[in-house]
């Protein structure tokens, strides 16, 4: 079946702008996660979605940074006026649930390059 | 909070030759543990987790790890490595009010020369 989907791939972007990223994670997980890695560095939580609960926000860096998810469907992570630190590969994960050490499934991620 | 300390960030091993990859882990409750592997462009992917019971927890390609609650280790070990092999390897963990989402430690380059 289909895996978890990241779009863009790569983006490009000037300093001070905005961008959004995308996942579409796999039909029926309930659980949806954003890290980022930063070259160099491991990955490191950002935000997470389970079910209908409000989201677990503790690992967005700044008020810069936000995610939505439609549903049990598919998420947006918006950065508002990019800087240079926040290039990094942005990755999405999803798995059937946030609880009992259930597998998440990693997306390809998003290559996000300030300049 | 909880953290993950992966010792090596580089292990080069020859073909054949067997490897150990250190994970040592800190939290204050109850864990679980998970080794992903990233092989060359590709997405990161689970190799084995360690969840309760057995202490030793193997993957399908003759990966190994062993949970030790003593000296928060969950190191992983593999007899004999194959050019294969050759990937990033990040150990994760989460439990408590943690649970869901994952520490992940910086992950070690696994080389394996011919």
């Amino acid at each position: 079946g289909a895996g978890v989907s990241q779009s863009p791939s790569n983006k490009v972007t000037e300093k001070g702008k905005d961008v959004e990223l995308r996942c579409d994670p796999i039909s029926g997980h309930t659980a949806l996660y954003w890290y980022r890695q930063r070259l160099g560095q491991g990955l490191e939580f950002l935000i997470y979605f389970q079910g209908n609960s409000a989201p677990d926000k503790s690992g967005l860096p700044s008020d810069r940074f936000s995610a939505e998810r439609t549903g049990e469907s598919v998420s947006t992570l918006t950065i508002q006026r990019t800087q240079q630190e926040d290039s990094a590969v942005y990755l999405c994960a999803s798995s059937i649930s946030g609880t009992g050490g259930y597998e998440q499934y990693f997306g390809p991620g998003t290559r996000l390059t300030v300049t | 909070a909880q953290s993950v300390t992966q010792l090596d960030s580089q292990v080069p091993v020859f073909e054949e030759a067997p490897v150990e990859l250190r994970c040592n882990y800190s939290s204050s409750v109850s864990v679980y543990l998970f080794w992903y592997v990233q092989y060359p462009n590709q997405g990161l992917q689970l190799l084995l987790k360690y969840l309760s019971g057995s202490t030793l927890v193997e993957s399908i390609n003759g990966f190994e790890a062993e949970f030790n609650k003593s000296q928060t280790s969950f190191h992983l070990r593999k007899p004999s490595v194959h050019i294969s092999d050759t990937a990033e390897y990040f150990c994760a963990v989460t439990g408590g009010t943690s649970y869901g989402k994952l520490t992940f430690g910086q992950g070690t380059i696994l080389t394996v020369h011919p």
